[in-house]
This record gives structure tokens, sequence and C-alpha cells, in this order.
């Protein structure tokens, strides 16, 4: 399909491990988030890209969460030694641009034992 | 307050309408969102409105806007089992960069 495509859609690894989750937006799309969703609770911002400028970090909660975007399309969300209180569900979303509606893949729900 | 604020859960029966109330936090706001997320999926695109305008109605949507107050409101015509769902109303601050999101109302359809 056309749509914001995530990988994997799950993931489950031990405490400590590091993890990758993938983000494939809507193709022509500049802009992308990430977003993380913990159980029952809404959206809480991480990381915005926009075209070639610097990326919004202000949302990330410590040093060990890392984003890339290469090529300005594929974004990379990278979580080092993971801790149990990361397990939520990560979803990514691109938009045309700054102001226009977002669109949302499907979420990485990541399970840290 | 900083946060966008939804009541937690709304029981509607199936035919009736539900009214889904959202409060928000920036004046300067210029597009407000509705979304839905179904079990295990992200959220979808409802719709949105901008805000220079008091009503958009999308069929069985309506949405209702008071700047003064900074409240907004998505209407269910009918509302459906298949409506059941949770819903987050957002705005955007920050120069357009940053969307904030409600922390969503469940919506229950009984039968």
């Amino acid at each position: 399909g056309a749509g914001v495509s995530q990988s994997p859609s799950n993931k489950v690894t031990e405490k400590g491990k590091d993890v990758e989750l993938r983000c494939d937006p809507i193709s022509g799309h500049t802009a992308l988030y990430w977003y993380r969703q913990s159980l029952g609770q809404g959206l809480e911002f991480l990381i915005y890209f926009q075209g070639n400028s610097a990326p919004d970090k202000s949302g990330l909660p410590s040093d060990r969460f890392s984003a890339e975007r290469t090529g300005g399309s594929v974004s990379t969300l990278t979580i080092q030694r993971t801790q149990q209180e990361d397990s939520a569900v990560y979803l990514c979303a691109s938009s045309q641009g700054p102001n226009q509606p977002q669109h949302f893949g499907d979420g990485t729900r990541l399970s840290i034992l | 307050g900083e946060d966008v604020e939804q009541s937690l859960f709304l029981s509607v029966r199936e035919g009736d309408s539900s009214v889904i109330n959202c409060t928000y936090t920036d004046s300067s706001s210029t597009y407000l969102y509705w979304y839905k997320q179904e079990p295990g999926a992200g959220l979808q695109l409802l719709t949105y409105i901008f805000s220079n305008m008091d009503m958009k109605q999308d069929q069985r949507l309506t949405v209702l806007l008071n700047k003064k107050d900074k409240h907004l409101s998505l209407r269910i015509a009918d509302t459906q089992t298949g409506d059941s769902a949770i819903y987050f109303c957002a705005e955007i601050r920050d120069n357009f960069n940053k969307f904030y999101f409600g922390s969503g109302t469940k919506l229950n359809v009984k039968p």
C-alpha cells in the first residue's frame, strides 16, 4: 500500500540489548515524526524531521534514544541498553510538510523483558 | 496548563449521537485535528478544522470549534459499533513543528 510502513510490528528483547525500529514514510512526505505510546496513554512526541533541516530532538527521553533519517526518506529509531520502562508502542507518522495532517503507521510494539 | 485535555471514557448506545470534547492550550493553533485509533492499529486521521472556522461537517462527523474557550468537540451522528475506538484530538504548537495530542477518549458503543 501507499501508507506509512513500520517494522517490525512486534519486538521482544532482553533488558540491556539495543533495538532498531524502522519507518518508511509515504513517498514525497518531507516531514517525519516519532511518538511513543505507553499502555493506556496518549502520544508522547519523540523527534521530528523536516526535509534537510536539523531534527527537533527535544522529545527524546534520554541519550539512549537516537534517530536518523537517511536520504530524506526511511528513518530508524535506535534505543540502546533498553530498560523495562522503554516498553511501549512506537508510532511513526509522516506528512507533506509542517502543519499538514500526519499519517500514521501501525506502530512497533516493543516489549523489554 | 500545558496539556490537551480530554475525558477518558464515553459510553453510548448504537444509533445515538456521541460527543467527544477536547480543551486545547494554544490560542494561536492554526489547525486542530481528530484521530481515531482502533485496537492494535496506528492513528487514523478523521478530520481537521482550520482555526478560522467554527464548524466543519463531514458525513456523520461534525467538528465544533470555540476559539474563545479553546474548546473543540467531535460529534458522531448515528453511532455504530464500528465507531468503538479511542479518539484523540491534537493541536499544533511551536511554529507548526509539533503536534500535541490529548490522552484520548475511549468510546464504547453498546448494541
